[in-house]
């Protein structure tokens, strides 16, 4: 049973260009989660979502960040016109719900912003 | 807000020895997690503490939680290097967001032979 899939691993942009991040969650995990850890600090809560439905984004930036998790497809957290402060590695976890339900992690992925 | 402190950031030891981690938490909680995280890879789940007193052993590792304490110890006895990576503890939020999940910084274990 494939764990949670995460692509790319690194991903490099310049200041301005847009960043798409993938999660592909484990197999019968419907509940998926974005977290991101900036250097010398913990994983940080960014948003919460069931297929179709965004169910908390009280982490996410206000500007620039928005997150999708489609019908079909993986979930995407796209990172619009990328400044310098978006590097970090950004993990999805998915779970079977969302409660009390452990949550299980990708691989992450590493964006750097030139 | 729910803020989460562990200490050691870092942590050097020899083999063979023993240690602590301790993980604090700043309000109530349903559950307390510690992770594993190696270099560029998952995070790995070690244990699921979820009332006080709980204590969980899986080989060299065991964790504890003490909810009127805010706190929970991972120790770990006779280290050997298969176990230098990074360790996390992490806190849900209690109540209706319990899926968000606030983690402390990390403990990075260097096990020397």
């Amino acid at each position: 049973n494939a764990g949670v899939m995460q692509n790319p691993r690194h991903l490099v942009r310049r200041r301005g260009q847009e960043a798409r991040l993938r999660c592909s969650p484990m197999k019968g995990h419907s509940h998926v989660y974005w977290y991101r850890q900036l250097p010398e600090e913990g994983l940080k809560f960014m948003v919460y979502l069931q297929k179709e439905n965004i169910i908390d984004e009280s982490g996410m930036p206000k500007e620039r960040f928005s997150a999708e998790f489609p019908k079909e497809g993986p979930s995407i957290l796209r990172i619009q016109q990328v400044v310098r402060g978006d590097s970090a590695a950004y993990f999805c976890a998915s779970s079977t719900s969302g409660f009390y339900n452990e949550q299980f992690f990708g691989p992450g992925t590493r964006l750097t912003v030139l | 807000e729910l803020k989460v402190e562990q200490n050691p950031l870092f942590l050097s030891m020899q083999e063979g020895k023993n240690y602590t981690i301790y993980c604090n938490y700043s309000t109530t909680s349903d559950r307390l997690y510690w992770y594993r995280q190696d270099p560029g890879k998952s995070l790995e789940s070690l244990f699921v503490l979820l009332s006080n007193g709980a204590v969980k052993q899986e080989g060299r590792l065991m964790a504890s939680l003490d909810t009127k304490a805010r706190l929970s110890t991972l120790h770990i006895t006779a280290a050997v290097h298969d176990l230098s990576a990074t360790y996390f503890c992490a806190v849900d939020h209690s109540g209706g967001s319990n899926y968000k999940l606030t983690f402390g910084k990390g403990t990075l274990l260097t096990v020397n032979p």
